[in-house]
């Protein structure tokens, strides 16, 4: 069963602009990660958030938690063609050492 | 460094064919996972293996098996191949279960 949704399913913008993908879930969570997949690659991890956290930065991304509405979103600032790729967000379910639930993605497109 | 390591690439198996998947990792990680991905459908965990010596089932595993060869090796097994499991097979392994994941690059598989 599916624990994390993210929205859009799809997403094309302009080189430069911003892009946000959300993700909600369902039970309570300890952490909360965001992967990228290029086509044709494996997925690669790109942060985490603990459940205790509200926002957290990595260069261009920005991720935040909010665990009252059980959503996060990820902002990906000044956008490059080189971010054109599939965007998965992914939870615990919260009771310890249980393996992490994948969401089904959000395809973003950036165009030159 | 080589991270996560799946063979074959690619493989074409007539219906009713045996094969198995491949994969080691290089990190020194407790925790391994073998997923499907179909469109639209994301990424579904078949079998994943906490640690060393256990296996356990995920959301989709008939058809499948897996051996935790040590701690470096997991491998997939499809004993009597059918059409619905043509699909990207992906292994990933991580510290402890809820940590960042390290993904191969996939074997594709097809069964006619």
């Amino acid at each position: 069963s599916q624990q994390g949704e993210e929205d859009p399913q799809a997403l094309s913008i302009q080189e430069g602009e911003n892009a946000t993908m959300n993700c909600s879930y369902k039970t309570s969570i300890n952490n909360l990660q965001w992967y990228r997949q290029n086509s044709g690659r494996g997925l690669v991890h790109l942060i985490l958030i603990r459940s205790n956290e509200r926002e957290k930065h990595s260069g261009r991304l920005r991720v935040t938690l909010d665990t009252s509405k059980k959503s996060s979103s990820l902002l990906i600032t000044a956008s490059r063609a080189a971010d054109t790729a599939s965007y998965f967000c992914a939870t615990d379910r919260g009771g310890g050492n249980t393996p992490l639930v994948f969401g089904k993605g959000t395809r973003l497109s950036v165009i030159a | 460094n080589a991270g996560v390591t799946q063979t074959p690439k690619f493989q074409v198996l007539k219906t009713g064919q045996s094969m198995t998947l491949q994969c080691a990792q290089d990190m020194n990680h407790n925790s391994m996972y073998w997923y499907r991905q179909d469109p639209g459908m994301g990424l579904r965990l078949i079998y994943y293996s906490a640690s060393e010596g256990t296996t356990d089932k995920g959301e989709v595993p008939n058809g499948y098996n897996v051996s935790r060869l040590n701690k470096r090796e997991f491998s997939l097994r499809l004993e009597s191949a059918a059409p619905s499991q043509t699909s990207v097979y992906f292994c990933a392994s991580s510290e402890q279960n809820n940590q960042p994941q390290h993904f191969g690059d996939g074997t594709r598989l097809s069964i006619l």
